[in-house]
């Protein structure tokens, strides 16, 4: 299968400090990337798409200004928690599609962010 | 809103059994359904798709069904290991939206006990 690569795998911030997380698609070019939020023993939640050039499109509840995505290329997505607070400490994850795989979404390895 | 529903939360099982993990979902006009493990603090791993014209699909000691009309889809595993104790999870694309847009359900966690 296509290869997602998430980085980095854990994070540990400062409360009030910004983190960027990294996505990019390592052998396939992702018109779409999606990120993931999971909370312990809860399923995973969308948060946004990123499209390739245009701006991300957010889920209802997710505020934009806090989680910043940035799609410049057709092999990274970057998402950056501004101004982080301990209440957003959680497993990020990416995923990628790209047309022609038949509908498939491949994710990347996550992203365990803590903000002390 | 498509919602997506795993039972059990939860099983421990000795190796060597063969199992069944249970998934219903609200919306039947589903493009695909995908099954996926999860092991503690690790992303997630794509076992099976299955198109929606599909009835089933097998890789390995796996074998995926769904029955689209009824909501339902089963995953099962052969002769269980205790490499094969992670979450498993399984999602639909969102109602309406991007077949790549996913809901998923909680998971079932299970434990292949040696």
């Amino acid at each position: 299968g296509a290869v997602v690569s998430q980085h980095p795998s854990r994070v540990i911030c400062k409360s009030g400090t910004s983190v960027k997380i990294e996505c990019r698609s390592l052998d396939f070019q992702a018109t779409t990337m999606f990120w993931y939020r999971q909370f312990p023993k809860k399923s995973l939640m969308l948060m946004a798409t990123s499209n390739e050039g245009s701006k991300a499109t957010y889920e209802q509840g997710v505020e934009k200004d806090k989680f910043l995505i940035n799609h410049a290329s057709l092999t990274l997505s970057t998402l950056t928690v501004t101004s982080a607070h301990p209440e957003d400490s959680s497993f990020y994850i990416c995923s990628a599609a790209w047309a022609g795989r038949n509908t498939e979404a491949f994710f990347g390895q996550g992203t365990r962010l803590t903000v002390v | 809103k498509q919602e997506v529903t795993q039972i059990p939360a939860a099983l421990s099982v000795p190796e060597g059994e063969n199992l069944v993990l249970n998934c219903s979902f609200t919306d039947s006009a589903i493009y695909n359904l995908q099954w996926f493990r999860q092991d503690p603090g690790k992303g997630l791993t794509s076992l099976l798709l299955i198109q929606s014209s599909q009835r089933e699909q097998t890789s390995g000691r796996l074998n995926a069904s769904l029955d689209k009309s009824s909501g339902r889809s089963t995953l099962y595993i052969a002769a269980s290991q205790p490499g094969d104790s992670a979450t498993y999870l399984c999602a639909v694309p969102n109602s309406g939206g991007s077949n790549y847009k996913l809901t998923f359900g909680k998971g079932t966690l299970l434990t292949v006990n040696p």
